[in-house]
């Protein structure tokens, strides 16, 4: 069965510290992966997405994220934490073909960031 | 380029009433998907679209949801009757085809049942 799991439910980061949130996922071939920011109140934005090619892929806001096969995992990191990076979190998984429709999605890591 | 329109934006409707959301996609985008959001959890699918037609609604509660989308655009999400537990926020949210490509969102709609 199809599966995101974030491990992490809430972290605590200084501004200007580096940041990590993991993801892993559980499917049946290599999926299509992405990461999304949900500001209070917002809809989900997407910050990064993996299709295929070189694994560490760049996306918005400064945002970057690696996908290791082996470890099933798809990370996100930041090098530099600022204030307005503060939000809720989602990894999600879509299907690289029309055989399977769904996008899952984590539970999500929300992330308070301390001046 | 226009983002994904929800309407209306919060509700507070007593249990057993009824409530319509509605949602008008990006343009040109086949695929439209309607997400439960519980609070501290991740969207959950309720229904997927592709262009007018149900491509998966497995896990919309069809004794009390429906969803439709007439001529392949705009998507309209029911409940009926509402339980406290419908308490969420729905979210739509489209995309050009359902497969090798995002998800474009609104802002969702906040529904409070009490």
């Amino acid at each position: 069965a199809q599966s995101v799991t974030q491990p992490d439910i809430h972290i605590t980061v200084s501004e200007g510290a580096s940041l990590e949130l993991r993801c892993n996922y559980s499917y049946g071939a290599t999926p299509y992966l992405f990461w999304y920011v949900q500001s209070p109140g917002q809809g989900l934005q997407l910050l990064l997405k993996y299709f295929s090619g070189d694994t560490l892929v760049q996306g918005i806001k400064g945002f970057e994220a690696e996908f290791k096969r082996s470890q099933s995992s798809f990370n996100l990191r930041k090098p530099s934490v600022h204030w307005s990076d503060a939000a809720e979190y989602f990894c999600a998984v879509g299907p690289q073909s029309n055989t399977g429709n769904q996008f899952y999605f984590g539970t999500g890591t929300s992330l308070t960031v301390i001046p | 380029e226009a983002g994904v329109a929800q309407s209306p934006r919060y509700k507070i409707i007593e249990k057993r009433q009824s409530v319509a959301f509605w949602c008008n996609p990006i343009s040109g985008h086949a695929t439209l998907y309607w997400y439960q959001q519980i609070l501290g959890q991740g969207p959950k699918l309720l229904i997927q679209f592709q262009n007018n037609g149900v491509v998966d609604d497995s896990q919309l509660p069809k004794d009390r949801f429906s969803a439709e989308r007439l001529k392949g655009v705009d998507s309209t999400l029911k409940i009926q009757p509402a339980k406290l537990e419908d308490s969420a926020v729905y979210l739509c949210a489209s995309s050009l085809v359902p497969w090798n490509t995002e998800a474009f969102f609104g802002q969702g709609t906040r529904l409070t049942v009490v």
